[in-house]
């Protein structure tokens, strides 16, 4: 099992762009979530899913959007990148029904700068 | 707003001591789980303990949970050079959101 797969690793953008960070999960894990994590500030929830077809806002939700189409894919979108979202970010999944040990299973991270 | 918040926020410790850890939360929680990352990579979850539980033991590491004074404590035993990592709490409030401290990071020389 690859576990939870994030790409791309590093990206640099400028101030306007776009663009899409890809996170997949070969576990069958009906939920996943996306953290952000910035210096002294901890690891902060911005969106996740309790499964396919729905999704819910979590901490600091502005500036991005998902979608949950499938059950191994869960991608967030910056629509128009600014520098406060300069950080690293997290993909998370775990089974949330029967099994649910409340373990979070972490992909290894994306490095965002935008300038 | 963070839930968790650990303490100290660094600690720096010579190889085979034991380190200790501790974080305090704001609101009731279900669970209480404990999050190692080491340097440029993801979290790996280390342990989890339940609102009910009031100590859990995993290897080198011992957790204990008092809800009255919304308080957890990690103490890592024996703690080697490769125990260097930072270290988050998590707590489990509502059922799908996990919300983690700021960390300790924990700097453990031969």
């Amino acid at each position: 099992n690859a576990g939870v797969t994030q790409t791309p690793k590093f990206q640099v953008l400028k101030t306007g762009q776009s663009m899409t960070l890809q996170c997949a999960q070969d576990m069958n894990h009906e939920y996943m979530s996306w953290y952000r994590q910035d210096p002294g500030m901890g690891l902060r929830l911005i969106h996740y899913s309790v499964g396919a077809g729905i999704t819910d806002q979590g901490e600091v939700p502005n500036g991005y959007n998902v979608s949950r189409s499938t059950t191994e894919d869960f991608p967030l979108r910056l629509l128009s990148a600014a520098p406060s979202q300069t950080s690293v970010y997290f993909c998370a999944s775990k089974i949330l029904w029967e099994g649910d040990t409340g373990e979070l299973f972490f992909g290894e991270g994306s490095r965002l700068t935008v300038l | 707003s963070q839930q968790g918040e650990e303490d100290p926020q660094a600690l720096s410790i010579q190889e085979g001591e034991n380190a200790t850890m501790n974080c305090s939360y704001k609101t009731s929680i279900n669970n209480l789980q404990w999050y190692r990352q080491n340097s440029g990579r993801g979290l790996v979850h280390l342990i989890l303990i339940r609102s009910n539980e009031r100590e859990k033991h995993s290897g080198r590491l011992r957790v204990t949970l008092d809800t009255s004074k919304k308080s957890s404590s990690l103490l890592i035993t024996a703690s080697r050079a490769a125990d260097t990592a930072s270290y988050f709490c998590a707590t489990d409030g509502t059922a799908s959101k996990l919300t983690f401290g700021t960390g300790t990071r924990l700097q453990v020389t031969l």
